[in-house]
């Protein structure tokens, strides 16, 4: 597809489970970010991809979080011993390089820890 | 560290009037600063953006403006419309693609 795709579209854990997310950002754009929208509040910033140069961390909310990405491609947002306040929607942006683009966001991952 | 700031949470306005979103930054790297729109469900979407050697940048009915010395922007929507009612969320960007949001302004416009 042309846009980005995140997978899965909802996701309901037990607490003290690990959930992977998946981000499918469009092809060519070397940014990409991962943001969490906890329920009526803002975006928060989480991690921030640029090509191959090291990635921005300082979002991550505890050393559960992770997020890997493959070169240019797929990134992947993992949270490990899942807690309820981890409750939220998680939002992957992907940018073309130049700076003065805009970002194109997923629909979400509504991610439920119960 | 909230280097993108939107201190109203929400604004309501009645349709046909003029609606107004604020956006205060702290980060004087910022050059590139955007609007975005989000409806329940969905992703924000892009609005409108303006780069920091202009200080207005107009499309429709929806107009940014920038003051570099007061590291504030505003988002102008006139005539509001019923269907303008989302949440919006101010970016702000730098040279080295790094984009940090507001909280968001949910906007009521009533018919």
């Amino acid at each position: 597809g042309a846009g980005v795709s995140q997978s899965p579209s909802n996701k309901v854990t037990e607490k003290g489970k690990d959930v992977e997310l998946r981000c499918d950002p469009i092809s060519g754009h070397t940014a990409l970010y991962w943001y969490r929208q906890r329920l009526g509040q803002g975006l928060e910033f989480l991690i921030y991809f640029q090509g191959n140069s090291a990635p921005d961390k300082s979002g991550l909310p505890s050393d559960r979080f992770s997020a890997e990405r493959t070169g240019e491609s797929v990134s992947t947002l993992t949270i490990q011993r899942t807690q309820q306040e981890d409750s939220a929607v998680y939002l992957c942006a992907s940018r073309s390089p130049g700076g003065y683009t805009e970002a194109f966001f997923g629909q979400g991952t509504r991610l439920t820890v119960v | 560290d909230q280097q993108v700031k939107q201190n109203s949470p929400s604004l309501s306005v009645q349709e046909g009037r003029i609606s107004i979103l604020n956006c205060d930054y702290t980060n004087s790297m910022f050059d590139y600063f955007l609007w975005y729109k989000k409806y329940p469900a969905e992703g924000p979407t892009f609005l409108i953006s303006i780069s920091s050697i202009k200080d207005k940048n107009e499309d429709g009915r929806f107009t940014v403006f920038l003051n570099k010395s007061a590291k504030h922007l505003s988002l102008h929507i006139v005539p509001s419309q019923p269907g303008d009612s989302a949440v919006y969320f101010c970016a702000a960007s730098a040279q080295d693609n790094d984009m940090r949001f507001g909280a968001g302004t949910r906007l009521t416009v009533k018919p």
